[in-house]
């Protein structure tokens, strides 16, 4: 689980604005993911990549946007398109065809 | 797609006594059911997980089972203790390219002393 850095923990966001999460892993695995979590709630899948510059829509992808450039970074991007984008974001990787998938520590956004 | 559901939403025990979680899923090629943990504020951590091959694996005083044929699976903790104390998620998945984690809605477990 260390292997994988989420940045900013905390994050507060203006109405209208563009935010990105980061998240950067160095265990060397090829799939990344990032989940949503609101409270009380469980984990839904915004999106997911498999290899570097390819990567598919989650169950919730609306007004969100990922760029998978390098291996290690898979950055997330809340667009003013989301418009209830308060909850804790949490970004994990796995190796492909493997079985344990690893969460960061997660980055909490609220919109102001 | 895959969908589990999972019971209770909270559950109570006295400390000493065990627990059970209860989750189902809809899609038979899952194969790959994993159990998560995660205190407040805090990430999910793997508590243990049970792949399609096996019925039943066991880790000290936490055990899982499964039963393919009814499509579910269950999450026993023994002896319990007031660190068991958070939110539980199951998960189901393919292990297929990238595995898309499916996850139950959680049970908060409370240890009362």
């Amino acid at each position: 689980d260390g292997g994988i850095t989420q940045s900013p923990k905390y994050l507060f966001r203006k109405e209208g604005q563009n935010v990105t999460l980061s998240c950067e892993q160095n265990l060397n695995h090829d799939a990344m993911y990032w989940y949503r979590q609101d409270p009380g709630q469980g984990l839904r899948l915004i999106y997911y990549s498999q290899i570097v510059n390819d990567f598919q829509k989650g169950d919730i992808a609306e007004g969100y946007s990922v760029s998978r450039e390098k291996k290690e970074s898979f950055p997330l991007t809340v667009t003013s398109a989301q418009k209830n984008p308060t909850a804790f974001y949490l970004c994990a990787s796995t190796e492909i065809l493997g079985n344990t998938i690893y969460f960061g520590e997660g980055s909490w956004l609220t919109v102001v | 797609g895959e969908n589990v559901e999972q019971h209770p939403s909270t559950l109570s025990v006295q400390e000493g006594d065990s627990a059970v979680i209860k989750c189902t899923y809809s899609d038979s090629a899952s194969n790959y059911f994993p159990w998560y943990k995660q205190e407040l504020g805090k990430r999910p951590q793997l508590i243990i997980d049970i792949r399609s091959n096996v019925g039943e694996k066991k880790d000290q005083r936490i055990a899982v089972t499964l039963n393919k044929t009814a499509k579910h699976f269950s999450l026993h903790i023994t002896e319990t203790q007031p660190e068991d104390s958070a939110v539980y998620f199951c998960a189901a998945t393919a292990i297929q390219g990238a595995q898309k984690l499916v996850f139950g809605q959680g049970t908060r477990l409370t240890i009362n002393p």
